[in-house]
């Protein structure tokens, strides 16, 4: 199975601050993907990673407050742009890989104050 | 939106009976994956099946794909409390190759 860490685990953050996710993947992930998973609710896709270019975002969720890096295959960031309580969720790094199988990251539990 | 919506969103069984989840999709996919998540932590891989299969198995999970009525199954045999979790149904569209996740079925096996 494919290997994918992410971190920080968990982070307390102040309103009105940011907070970036890393998320290393090993080299069978083909595709990465952000999810964010509120409180008793499902996962949803904020976005797609794309290797050296912009990603590709889903409705509702706009660059300025996610922007997301991937500079290589095997590596991607978001950003959690000026955070508001609302923004307190899981994040998830998901890799795809060439078998179609997608593998998690161990998620980000964000905190806004 | 998201596509997969599973059915019941919740369900309650006695340990040892079996248990039934189904899932509907709305779009083509490549193909349909079932997740577990234990209360508080992440999400776990349980079983992929493909467009072009109709059924999987994995241990006590049978999974069922009908791909004309855009819908799938999963059934946990001879269920155990450690079966407690939620599940979900996840997709991956034949167009950007996004997975989505449905709401999830919640399940509750009685000792």
């Amino acid at each position: 199975s494919a290997v994918i860490s992410q971190k920080p685990s968990r982070d307390i953050c102040q309103r009105g601050t940011s907070l970036t996710i890393q998320c290393q993947v090993d080299s069978q992930v083909t595709m990465m993907f952000w999810y964010r998973q509120q409180p008793g609710q499902s996962l949803t896709l904020i976005a797609t990673a794309n290797q050296g270019s912009e990603a590709t975002y889903e409705s509702g969720f706009v660059i300025d407050k996610f922007p997301i890096s991937r500079p290589n295959l095997t590596f991607s960031t978001l950003t959690v742009s000026n955070m508001s309580p609302e923004d307190s969720s899981i994040y998830l790094c998901l890799g795809l890989t060439n078998t179609g199988e997608l593998f998690f990251g161990e998620g980000s539990r964000l905190t806004v104050l | 939106s998201q596509q997969g919506e599973e059915d019941p969103q919740a369900l309650s069984i006695q340990e040892g009976e079996n248990a039934t989840m189904n899932c509907s999709y709305k779009t083509s996919i490549n193909n349909l994956q079932w997740y577990r998540q234990n209360s508080g932590r992440g999400l776990v891989h349980l079983i992929l099946i493909r467009s072009n299969e109709r059924e999987k198995h994995s241990g006590r999970l049978r999974v069922t794909l009908d791909t004309s009525k855009k819908s799938s199954s999963l059934l946990i045999t001879a269920s155990r409390a450690a079966d407690t979790a939620s599940y979900f149904c996840a997709t991956e569209d034949t167009g950007g190759f996004k997975t989505i996740f449905g709401a999830g079925t919640r399940l509750f096996v009685k000792a």
